[in-house]
């Protein structure tokens, strides 16, 4: 069974372009949440979504976005990029969302780098 | 908030040393709780998980952990490690469903043949 991928795994923008990363689960699974990753902050969460619908959602600001389309995959967008946007964003897919605790398979990330 | 705490930020060990990595969360309700580990270049794997059930939980290559409800911990622990445990390891809680996970700091282990 194929892991979760992330595409693409680097990227560099410049201060107030905006980009898009994405995330396609392992087959089966419906819930896909994002994560953020800093050595300063570690791994914080962004938010999940399941059946297309943002259940749960992390202490960013509104630049940061996502949405989920109806085969499961996802994508986050992040406008007006700030230097503090350099970091790893990984994806997390797990067979159900909503209530209940399931485990969560990561992807290898998405690099983004804001110069 | 909720929130976990990682007591060691980095451990350095010889092999065949026993290893124990800490963790205490935040969190009075029901919780869930995860070890994740970062093998340098690799992305997170789930070590091992305890829902509800045996306090005691066994995950892959040998890593158990003891969830003691009264201490809010969660500790990780490994009899003998090898050169190939040197990763990065992540605690982490979840609690009132929704797949959201709050991770601890993480451990930096090196282990030295």
């Amino acid at each position: 069974k194929a892991g979760v991928t992330q595409t693409p795994r680097y990227l560099i923008k410049t201060r107030g372009q905006q980009v898009t990363l994405s995330c396609s689960p392992i087959s089966g699974h419906r819930s896909v949440s994002w994560y953020q990753q800093t050595p300063g902050q570690g791994l914080q969460f962004l938010f999940e979504y399941f059946s297309e619908t943002q259940r749960n959602k992390g202490n960013f600001p509104g630049r940061f976005s996502g949405r989920q389309f109806s085969n499961s995959r996802s994508e986050m967008n992040v406008s007006t990029l700030e230097l503090g946007d350099s970091a790893l964003y990984l994806c997390a897919s797990s067979l159900v969302g909503g209530q209940g605790i399931h485990e969560q398979f990561f992807g290898p990330g998405t690099r983004l780098t804001v110069l | 908030a909720q929130s976990v705490s990682q007591h060691n930020h980095h451990v350095i060990l010889s092999e065949a040393a026993s290893l124990e990595l800490g963790c205490n969360y935040s969190y009075g309700g029901t919780v869930n709780l995860f070890w994740y580990v970062q093998y340098p270049g690799q992305h997170l794997q789930l070590l091992l998980k305890y829902f509800s059930g045996d306090p005691l939980v066994k995950g892959i290559k040998g890593f158990e952990a003891e969830f003691i409800k009264s201490k809010f911990s969660f500790n990780l622990r490994k009899p003998s490690v090898q050169w190939s445990d040197t990763a990065e390891y992540f605690c982490a809680v979840n609690s009132g469903g929704y797949n959201k996970l709050i991770f601890g700091a993480g451990t930096r282990l090196a282990v030295h043949p």
